[in-house]
């Protein structure tokens, strides 16, 4: 079963916007990682924050964590049409192996040009 | 090669039929990972490597899903007797260690027919 609910479920934008994504989950994690898949195959793994982090950035992403909400969100920043692809949060919880993940729904994100 | 290779791409079959999946890791990863994506969802685990050993396979959804990685690098995921439901993306992931990155290979589409 899906750990927990990204929203939105889709999100159009225009090139040079911000596009932000959010994810939460259910139970205690040991991380929470992002991850982009396009047309539906291989995942890419964007960026992994661990529990006791709250804020991290790579490039044009910046992830936040807020374990007492057990939420999250991604941002990119300066949209460009080829970030156009699906985003997914994963938790690896307390319980489980570091990269035994549980993944939500994902976002699909549409940058037109 | 340097990412993780998955076979065949494709592959279509009849219900009730046997199918083999393979999974080629990273190169000196010692943990792998199974994923299955039905169409609009987020992966779902199956099972996780440490060596040759399943050390989870608590995904599994019953018995005609088997797996194994008999040298420790190399896996082949078995289905028996296949159902229609069993259509889905299946996607392997590999790690260096059980507490790194894991990386995705590209994926195998099943089609049950």
């Amino acid at each position: 079963s899906q750990q927990g609910e990204e929203d939105p479920q889709a999100l159009s934008i225009q090139e040079g916007e911000n596009a932000t994504m959010n994810c939460s989950y259910k139970t205690s994690i040991n991380n929470l990682q992002w991850y982009r898949q396009n047309s539906g195959r291989g995942l890419v793994h964007l960026i992994l924050i661990r529990s006791n982090e709250r804020e991290k950035h790579s490039g044009r992403l910046r992830v936040t964590l807020d374990t007492s909400k057990k939420s999250s969100s991604l941002l990119i920043t300066a949209s460009r049409a080829a970030d156009t692809a699906s985003y997914f949060c994963a938790t690896a919880d307390v319980s489980g192996g570091y990269n035994k993940l549980i993944f939500g729904a994902g976002t699909r994100l549409a940058v037109h040009p | 090669g340097a990412g993780v290779s998955q076979t065949p791409s494709n592959k279509v079959t009849e219900k009730g039929k046997y199918v083999e999946l393979r999974c080629d890791p990273i190169s000196g990863h010692t943990a792998l990972y199974w994923y299955r994506q039905s169409l609009g969802q987020g992966p779902e685990f199956l099972i996780y490597f440490q060596g040759t050993g399943a050390a989870d396979d608590s995904g599994l959804p019953n018995d005609r899903f088997f797996a194994v990685r008999p040298e420790g690098s190399v896996s082949t995921l078995k289905i028996q007797r296949t159902e229609r439901g069993d259509s889905a993306v299946y996607l392997c992931a590999s790690s260096l260690t059980e507490h790194t990155e894991a990386f995705f290979g590209q994926g195998t589409r099943l089609t049950v027919v």
